[in-house]
């Protein structure tokens, strides 16, 4: 069965660090595009960064560049998300996800994990 | 504001057709295909449509997508209870280099 587990979220103060985690399973990690997708509460989907098979081609949202890093190792099946400078509009669930097909003109994201929530708040 | 936008709310009886436009420019819905997903109440997002008008294995015929220059739209026919959910449109954007999504539609059964 594929799987995207997420961990590491929690509470943290403006300012602050935070290490998101995303184990999967259950597929070839090392030949996919990955995603990480956030949701802020009450609010819609907005997606932060992408990364391609061996992390030479990365994207960010404009609101997070320059303050998150997203990486993966591929031997441990796992992708992470750094993000340091953390703001109060930063709160929301965070969704590690798998990119299908990652051509622009035909590019979907097919697997979501159950998603991790990052509160950042004094 | 969202990129791509979508009516907030939408409803229909049971068994009745219910449509979801999704409106976006020349950037995104022009040049690229179309995604949806369905997340319902507390739970992540699924996939729903991709490609347009394409069902991943698994999802009822009941929905399907469609697209027309800058537009498109999801269509759930024979509505039922457990589709009360929300629904994003998404596709990439080539002006900002980022996969966008609509605000969402939240579907009520009535």
């Amino acid at each position: 069965e594929v799987q995207l587990v997420e961990s590491g979220g929690g509470l943290v103060q403006p300012g602050g660090s935070l290490r998101l985690s995303c184990a999967a399973s259950g597929f070839t990690f090392s030949t996919h595009w990955m995603s990480w997708v956030r949701q802020a509460p009450g609010k819609g989907l907005e997606w932060v960064a992408n990364i391609n098979q061996d992390g030479s081609e990365i994207y960010f949202v404009d609101s997070v560049k320059g303050r998150f890093t997203i990486s993966r190792d591929n031997a441990k099946n796992s992708l992470y998300l750094q993000m340091n400078s953390l703001r109060a509009e930063d709160t929301a669930v965070y969704y590690c996800a798998r990119v299908a097909l990652p051509a622009a003109r035909y590019y979907y994201i097919n697997v979501w994990g159950k998603g991790t929530t990052v509160t950042v708040s004094s | 504001q969202s990129v791509l936008t979508e009516p907030p709310s939408a409803s229909g009886t049971p068994g009745q057709r219910v449509t979801i436009s999704c409106s976006g420019s020349s950037s995104n819905i022009g040049s690229n295909t179309v995604n949806w997903y369905q997340q319902l109440p507390g739970t992540a997002p699924k996939l729903l449509i991709y490609s347009n008008n394409q069902r991943p294995s698994g999802v009822p015929d009941r929905f399907s997508g469609s697209k027309s220059g800058t537009s498109a739209s999801l269509a759930i026919s024979g509505l039922q209870s457990e589709d009360e959910a929300d629904y994003y449109c998404a596709a990439w954007d080539d002006s900002l280099n980022g996969y966008v999504f609509g605000a969402g539609t939240k579907v009520t059964v009535l």
